[in-house]
């Protein structure tokens, strides 16, 4: 069982460059998520999918889009990529809606550097 | 938005000896998780706690959910070398997104 999976592991862009990171969860869980971790810091939600069809931005959104492209899949797209955005990415997944009594599971991760 | 505080930021111990940390906030949670991340990988639920006064353990770890639900406790008994890694605390309230606590590193000497 895979789990959640990520696709690139390591990515380095330049300024202005575009990208998109892709996640896929074999759960069939109904919830998907992405967050990005920065040195010294928790992990900051910038998307998430709380059902197929549906998105909603998260805490940290500015400079990223989303795509739910079925509920096994949930991709992040840089437009035009920013040393900023320099981090390490985490896709999730969850059973339900994260109002619930359930948990979220990660993925390993995309380090992405921007140039 | 909400504010986790984790403490502490780091810790360096010897092996065997047992381990404590904690996250505060500044609302309360329904729900408290605890986390660990080993390496270049993502992080791996450890321990969850959905009622107030809650007591958990699995295996060596023990987790506490908070009289208050404004906090949260981690302890790991005699500590051995695969416990090495960051341990984050996550915060849920109702409907909304967790919210995660900067992390506490811990590194044993052995």
């Amino acid at each position: 069982n895979a789990g959640v999976t990520q696709t690139p592991k390591f990515q380095v862009l330049k300024t202005g460059q575009s990208m998109t990171l892709q996640c896929a969860q074999d759960m069939n869980h109904n919830s998907m998520y992405w967050y990005r971790q920065d040195p010294g810091m928790g992990l900051r939600l910038i998307y998430y999918s709380a059902s197929e069809g549906t998105t909603d931005k998260g805490e940290v959104p500015n400079g990223y889009n989303v795509s739910r492209l079925n509920k096994r899949e949930f991709s992040l797209r840089l437009e035009s990529a920013a040393p900023s955005q320099t981090s390490v990415y985490f896709c999730a997944s969850s059973a339900i809606w994260a109002g619930g009594a359930d948990t979220q599971y990660f993925g390993p991760g995309t380090r992405l550097t921007v140039l | 938005g909400q504010q986790l505080n984790q403490s502490p930021q780091s810790m360096f111990i010897q092996e065997g000896e047992d381990v404590s940390m904690n996250c505060t906030s500044s609302s309360i949670f329904n729900t408290w998780l605890w986390y660990k991340q080993d390496p270049g990988e993502g992080p791996v639920l450890l321990i969850a706690l959905y009622k107030a006064g809650e007591l958990t353990s699995n295996g060596r770890l023990t987790a506490q959910f908070g009289i208050t639900r404004k906090d949260s406790f981690l302890n790991i008994s005699a500590s051995i070398p695969s416990d090495v890694g960051i341990y984050f605390c996550a915060g849920q309230e109702g409907a909304q997104k967790l919210v995660f606590g900067q992390g506490t590193r811990l590194t044993i000497n052995p």
